[in-house]
């Protein structure tokens, strides 16, 4: 079954409002988790890495104050979308990994801005 | 970050094996190389992942080449629900016990299986 849950699957919103997608990892702690995004036909894109009680580490090019983190506990992560646009229409995948090797990611949150 | 070049597709027959191949020719000592893939419209899925020797599980094989700077993921017998995107990895930033080594995906390559 699943190890990594995200939540809601999907979701549209109207533009310029905000949007909060969860991450939690089920029956593991994970210190770190990571998000990443994916447009149509592309690969996924890393946005940054959640770090539990601490700031997260954001990739070259992503707005912080635009893609909000926060990993306050052990198994949840949250990604929130400020003042949404129709260009932050994507699909949102999070990640975990479980001690050694293997990675665990969320079934993915579709948005859609309108 | 160590990249890795893969074809942009292939296409297989059901129930014949598969032989996907993967180039990384830059990739350090301590790089470890994972495969993943994605169905369309779900988040990606661990296939196999390994170091220096070979690797099997009940998914596939993974064959590493001598110096290291290619592998081939192996599908003994492709079956219609194996039709997805294949993305080799470099493990980045971390050593085996790192957990917070991020993994940075290339551009895959999307599978076909024919009937």
């Amino acid at each position: 079954g699943a190890v990594v849950s995200q939540h809601p699957s999907r979701v549209i919103c109207k533009s310029g409002t905000s949007v909060k997608i969860e991450c939690r990892s089920l029956d593991f702690q994970a210190t770190t988790m990571f998000w990443y995004r994916q447009f149509p036909k592309q690969s996924l894109m890393l946005m940054a890495t959640s770090n539990e009680g601490s700031k997260a580490t954001y990739e070259q090019g992503v707005e912080k104050d635009k893609f909000l983190i926060n990993h306050a506990s052990l198994t949840l992560s949250t990604l929130t979308v400020t003042s949404a646009h129709p260009e932050d229409s994507s699909f949102y995948i999070c990640s975990a990994r479980r001690g050694l090797g293997e990675a665990f990611f969320g079934q993915g949150t579709r948005l859609t801005v309108v | 970050d160590a990249k890795t070049t893969q074809p942009n597709s292939m296409e297989s027959n059901e129930e014949e094996p598969v032989h996907l191949p993967c180039n990384h020719s830059t990739i350090s000592g301590t790089d470890y190389i994972h495969w993943y893939r994605q169905l369309p419209s779900q988040g990606p899925e661990y296939v196999i992942h390994g170091l220096t020797s070979n690797v099997n599980n009940r998914m596939a094989s993974l064959a590493i080449a001598e110096d290291r700077k290619s592998s081939t993921l192996i599908l003994h017998r492709a079956t219609l629900r194996d039709a997805a995107v294949y993305y080799c990895i470099l493990r980045d930033g971390g050593g085996v016990y790192n957990q917070g080594g991020k993994l940075i995906f290339g551009q895959g390559t999307e599978l076909s299986v024919k009937p």
